[in-house]
């Protein structure tokens, strides 16, 4: 059974730049979220996506949108990339409600 | 969300029992305790949860005192391979609740096994 995978592992962008990471939650999942980590911080909630909508929304500005397909597997957008966006971006899938499970991650360099 | 306290970092002598506090002293009635740990920048691992009981699985045990208002994970015999940040959280687990995915993480507590 493959756990929460993400999609790419690495990334690197230049300012001002969009780009897009995928995730595929665990098998039976619906819900995912996104988070992102700076280096030496915890994880911060981006937003949760479950049956397709975006259901909670942390502090981010509107340049960080995603989406969920019918399929439950998510997309993170962001456009306009700062400097301040690298980061660790984090995927998790959960039973709504439930524990969540991480994927590896998607290392994004912004230059 | 209530917020949660740990302690920076700790260290452990290797096979001797690691005991990690978390203080959640605004936690809600409906608000579980989670722990999660993070090995060299993967994605966070979920060890255990509990609202008030004392759990236990495989990987830890999780012991919440009465009033709720503070927690403590137990790794019983810590190797060099729990050497990890350590994160505990509090959110809600009710279906339908819509705090209920969000999960907020602190800088939580670096353990250091060593040798």
């Amino acid at each position: 059974d493959a756990g929460v995978t993400q999609s790419p592992t690495h990334l690197i962008k230049t300012r001002g730049q969009q780009v897009t990471l995928r995730c595929s939650p665990k098998s039976g999942h619906d819900t995912v979220s996104w988070y992102q980590q700076a280096l030496g911080q915890g994880p911060q909630f981006i937003f949760q996506y479950y049956e397709e909508e975006e259901r909670q929304r942390g502090n981010f500005p509107d340049r960080f949108s995603g989406h969920q397909f019918p399929n439950y597997s998510s997309e993170l957008n962001v456009n306009a990339l700062l400097l301040g966006d690298s980061a660790l971006y984090l995927c998790a899938s959960s039973l709504w409600s439930g524990e969540q499970y991480f994927g590896p991650g998607t290392r994004l360099t912004v230059t | 969300d209530a917020k949660t306290t740990q302690p920076t970092s700790m260290d452990c002598a290797e096979g001797r029992a690691a005991n990690l506090p978390c203080n959640h002293s605004t936690i809600s009635g409906n608000e579980y305790v989670y722990w999660y740990r993070q090995i060299h920048s993967q994605g966070p691992q979920y060890i255990i949860h509990g609202l008030k009981n004392n759990e236990t699985n495989e990987m830890a045990s999780l012991i919440i005192t009465e009033d709720r208002k503070s927690s403590t994970l137990i790794l019983p015999h810590a190797t060099l391979r729990d050497t990890a940040v350590y994160y505990c959280i509090v959110r809600p687990r009710l279906i339908y609740n819509t705090n209920a995915g969000k999960s907020t993480f602190g800088d939580g507590t670096t353990l250091t096994v060593k040798p």
